[in-house]
């Protein structure tokens, strides 16, 4: 069966600091992979989504990047946090329309 | 105007009843999915329709293309059910129309 994972599930950052999300995919080749972020009180917003290795597309313009290095791992980066990064991360996966999210990061910059 | 309107925003209900929550979208659709958001912040996938009607458990979603709304209906609520529930839609087909546009979720509490 498929498997999604996070980590870190929470992470406390000063501002200027780097990030580094990472999410790893189980049980299933190829998928698209998908970024996204809840502000607080706010809906999902995707961030980035990928079709393949090395591709990337971005959905807004941000501080934030994404990379594929690999079919299954999908990470999340920033140079430098900025206060209104602060949210709740998720991947997700998805073959054809349905998709699987994984567990979340909760990211406070302070 | 957003893409996907829920309403409505919050509900809160007694134990027993039963629970409709809607959803309204204004472009063309491939899917549509609702999602369960616990406390915790993580999300499940309840359902993924494209037309009629799906039943899980005491969980029923309904599509009507026509219109461009989705109701989702939770028969004889439960305390347990209290979470947001997220209506999202997908277009389109091929790798990157898999992406989800989202409602900003209807948070329902079930009192005991």
């Amino acid at each position: 069966s498929q498997t999604i994972h996070q980590w870190p599930a929470t992470l406390v950052q000063p501002v200027g600091s780097p990030l580094s999300l990472e999410c790893t995919v189980e049980g299933t080749s190829n998928p698209n992979l998908y970024w996204y972020r809840q502000a607080a009180g706010r809906g999902l917003q995707l961030l980035f989504y990928s079709v393949g290795i090395g591709q990337i597309s971005s959905e807004v313009p941000q501080n934030l990047s994404a990379s594929r290095p690999q079919d299954r791992q999908f990470i999340l980066s920033s140079k430098k946090l900025l206060l209104s990064d602060s949210g709740f991360y998720l991947c997700a996966w998805s073959v054809i329309h349905e998709q699987f999210f994984g567990p979340g990061t909760r990211l406070t910059v302070l | 105007k957003n893409e996907v309107e829920q309403s409505p925003q919050n509900l809160t209900a007694q134990e027993g009843e039963f629970i409709t929550i809607n959803c309204s979208y204004s472009v063309g659709i491939s899917a549509l999915h609702w999602l369960q958001q616990h406390p915790g912040g993580g999300i499940v996938s309840l359902f993924m329709l494209s037309s009629g009607k799906k039943k899980h458990g005491r969980l029923i979603a309904t599509i009507n293309i026509q219109e461009k709304h989705s109701s989702l209906h939770i028969t004889a609520s439960h305390p347990r059910d209290s979470a947001v529930y997220i209506c999202a839609v997908s277009r389109g087909s091929g790798g990157s129309n898999y992406k989800l546009t989202f409602g900003k979720g209807t948070l329902l509490t079930v009192n005991p």
